[in-house]
């Protein structure tokens, strides 16, 4: 079975601070996906990023970051100088990559963190 | 642009009568999902479809029932929905279910129960 958690439920800082969201997973998959997902008030599910479990390198992308580490089953994202539009749900999602039985690659998402951007 | 869209965008029904959300995509991809997604909750797999390869989750109730007459349609039936029912629809695509393609979402469908 697979497992998302973030434990941060709420997080408010001031704009231009910079912020990290917390992601931690559980899989017994060999190879796996993980993404992050940007939900604003007006409810649609926006990609934002994603990492291969083979690939552990980290990267920046403008304003994003993310930090995996397989050794920890972590995955945890960081915007640089938040602003009032990054206010929204994150989600950390985890899709299997190993083909067989009738997953299909589904999402297990997180709980979610709600992130208020005060100007 | 190629997109995932979901009609209506708002839904209101009566306790009990049958309703159906429609999902279309223009990405010709071959895996679509459909989440049901309740206030301050993550999104809960319902069904998905690989080409025709239909599958439900074991916990969706009987109540709900999808279709997916062609690659490009996908459609939610609540046969009598209940007040529990109430909640945000979601169809996603994605274009293989073993990849690190993301899954691409629709605006929803926020459904409320009278």
């Amino acid at each position: 079975a697979q497992k998302v958690t973030q434990a941060q439920t709420e997080i408010s800082v001031v704009e231009k601070e910079d912020v990290t969201l917390d992601c931690v997973y559980e899989t017994r998959d060999t190879t796996y996906y993980l993404f992050w997902y940007k939900q604003p008030p007006s409810g649609e599910l926006v990609f934002l990023i994603r990492r291969n479990s083979f690939d552990e390198q980290n990267e920046i992308s403008g304003r994003y970051s993310w930090n995996f580490q397989k050794s920890t089953s972590s995955f945890n994202f960081t915007i640089t100088a938040s602003q009032v539009v990054d206010s929204a749900v994150y989600f950390c999602a985890l899709s299997g990559g190993n083909a067989g039985g009738t997953s299909y690659g589904k999402l297990t998402f997180g709980q979610g963190t709600i992130l208020t951007v005060h100007p | 642009d190629a997109m995932v869209i979901q009609n209506p965008r708002y839904q209101v029904t009566q306790f009990g009568k049958p309703v159906t959300l429609s999902c279309s995509q223009t990405l010709n991809h071959n895996v679509m999902y459909w989440y049901q997604q309740k206030s301050s909750q993550a999104p809960k797999l319902l069904f998905h479809y690989y080409d025709k390869d239909f599958n439900n989750e074991a916990d969706t109730p009987d109540n709900f029932q999808s279709r997916r007459p062609n690659t490009s349609f996908c459609f939610l039936d609540i046969r009598s929905p209940g007040l529990g029912d109430a909640a945000m629809y979601l169809c996603a695509t994605r274009a293989a279910p073993y990849s690190n393609q993301p899954q691409h979402f629709g605006d929803g469908t926020r459904l409320s129960i009278l």
